[in-house]
């Protein structure tokens, strides 16, 4: 199975920060690379897709990137509705693993 | 708009079996493929996985395997998963999501609201 790694596991901002989360997959997935957002007791909802394509109705401060070996999700700044637990997860090839989580929290 | 609704929550009792149903709306249901993702209490995203709307081929997680079997009605667009032999590792909420493709990527564009199952004696 690809491993998924995140990091960090969880970070603290304050509203207007820039904010990066890193992904690293076990071996190369292309570009099938997609991230989300869960609020406490919702589901997940769809930021990224392709590692750099924005979902539709998903706001401009969010922005995906490949770089070296991994992968990069950026909230250039970060809003109070952006405080939550952030996943990665590779579609390269089954299973279709997620990364661990990134939990954003307020400073 | 697409839409995908999930039956309501479930207490099972160890050893025992859970189905869960996703009904689609929105779309061409045939056109998409429906993962199922678990989430249990305080921890991450699971994938157990995925059944193709079209042929019903299904792909799962080993870990699962053979405890585990999704399927599809296409007449009613509702996709459903059960799991046998329930343990308390098996307490999590369970999500359907669109297994969407487009652009040439793959992603779960849409998700339903889950469903909480628990496993208690």
């Amino acid at each position: 199975d690809i491993e998924m790694t995140q990091s960090p596991s969880s970070l603290s901002a304050f509203v207007g920060d820039r904010v990066t989360i890193t992904c690293r997959p076990s071996e190369s997935i292309s570009r099938y690379l997609s991230w989300y957002q869960q609020k406490a007791g919702r589901a997940p909802k769809l930021l990224i897709y392709g590692a750099s394509s924005l979902h539709s109705g998903v706001p401009s401060r969010f922005s995906g990137s490949a770089s070296g070996t991994g992968f990069n999700l950026t909230i250039s700044s970060l809003q109070s509705e952006d405080f939550a637990t952030y996943y990665c997860q590779q579609t390269y090839r089954f299973p279709r693993t997620f990364g661990q989580g990134t939990k954003v929290e307020i400073k | 708009q697409v839409q995908l609704v999930q039956s309501g929550p479930e207490v099972k009792k160890p050893g025992a079996s859970v189905k869960v149903s996703c009904k689609a709306s929105g779309y061409t249901f045939t056109t998409s493929g429906i993962s199922w993702v678990r989430q249990a209490p305080g921890q991450g995203l699971e994938w157990m996985g995925m059944i193709n709307s079209y042929n019903h081929n299904a792909k799962y997680a080993q870990k699962l395997q053979g405890r585990v079997t999704l399927t599809i009605d296409t007449s009613t667009s509702t996709a459903y998963m059960e799991l046998r032999s329930l343990s308390s590792d098996d307490t999590a909420v369970y999500y359907c999501a669109r297994d969407f493709m487009g652009s040439g990527w793959y992603y779960f564009d849409y998700w339903g609201q889950g469903t909480l199952v628990i496993v208690s004696s």
